[in-house]
């Protein structure tokens, strides 16, 4: 399995509530990507990154924000945590340069916003 | 914009059998990428298989293998001597091969279950 980490892996939180997701890999990639999915759905990309103080929305518009302040860690940060936030949430990344630029995925974290 | 279609939500195949999955695209690009990744219950989502459009040779991966075809518009994948641990749901993905973006369109996946 590939080297990119998320934590927490579960989240149950209230509504209004600020939370941060992280998402750290190991391998010196350039570039990341943070996905949404819900139950028995694709993938939607939220946001990317090419590099440090790089980031860039993804397709699905999404109430949350990233950073890029260093190379391995690319976390998400909703400010105020809603119901329609719950779902899935994949960390990927990538080494630029095609055409080796096969995304490694994290584990996921499984939100749940009351 | 890329769209990819995946027509059968579930499959079912039994052990050491043979199965294919099915995949069609949308695109008015040349080249690109196909790809397939496998993604098992509450474990992280695996690279099975990449296809580079210009590669006119189908990809293979062991027990994996693609049909690619073009002109159609059609990726499949199949899976020979089916074992138990390749039950998971699989994610047919596209990806150009212009811009740095990098961004996968993924279909919204095949749940297959291998049966003794």
């Amino acid at each position: 399995e590939a080297d990119i980490y998320q934590t927490p892996r579960y989240l149950v939180i209230g509504t209004g509530k600020k939370i941060t997701l992280e998402c750290s890999q190991t391998m010196g990639h350039d570039k990341m990507y943070w996905y949404q999915q819900d139950p028995g759905m694709e993938l939607h990309l939220i946001h990317y990154s090419y590099g440090v103080n790089s980031t860039e929305k993804g397709d699905l518009s999404s109430e949350s924000t990233v950073s890029r302040i260093r190379t391995e860690h690319f976390p998400l940060t909703l400010e105020s945590a809603r119901p329609s936030h719950t779902s899935q949430y994949l960390c990927a990344s990538s080494e630029y340069g095609q055409p080796k630029e096969t995304q490694y995925f994290g584990p996921g974290t499984r939100l749940l916003v009351l | 914009a890329q769209t990819v279609t995946q027509s059968q939500p579930e499959m079912s195949v039994q052990e050491a059998e043979t199965v294919t999955l099915s995949c069609t695209y949308d695109t008015s690009e040349s080249d690109y990428y196909l790809f397939w990744y496998k993604q098992p219950p509450s474990r992280q989502m695996i690279l099975v298989i990449r296809q580079e459009a210009y590669k006119q040779q189908n990809a293979t991966e062991n027990r994996f293998s693609v049909n690619f075809q073009k002109a159609a518009k059609s990726f499949s994948l199949k899976i020979s001597d089916s074992q138990l641990g390749d039950a998971a749901m699989y994610f047919c993905a596209y990806r150009s091969a212009t811009g740095t973006a990098s961004k996968l369109t993924f279909g919204t996946g095949t749940r297959l279950q291998v049966t003794l």
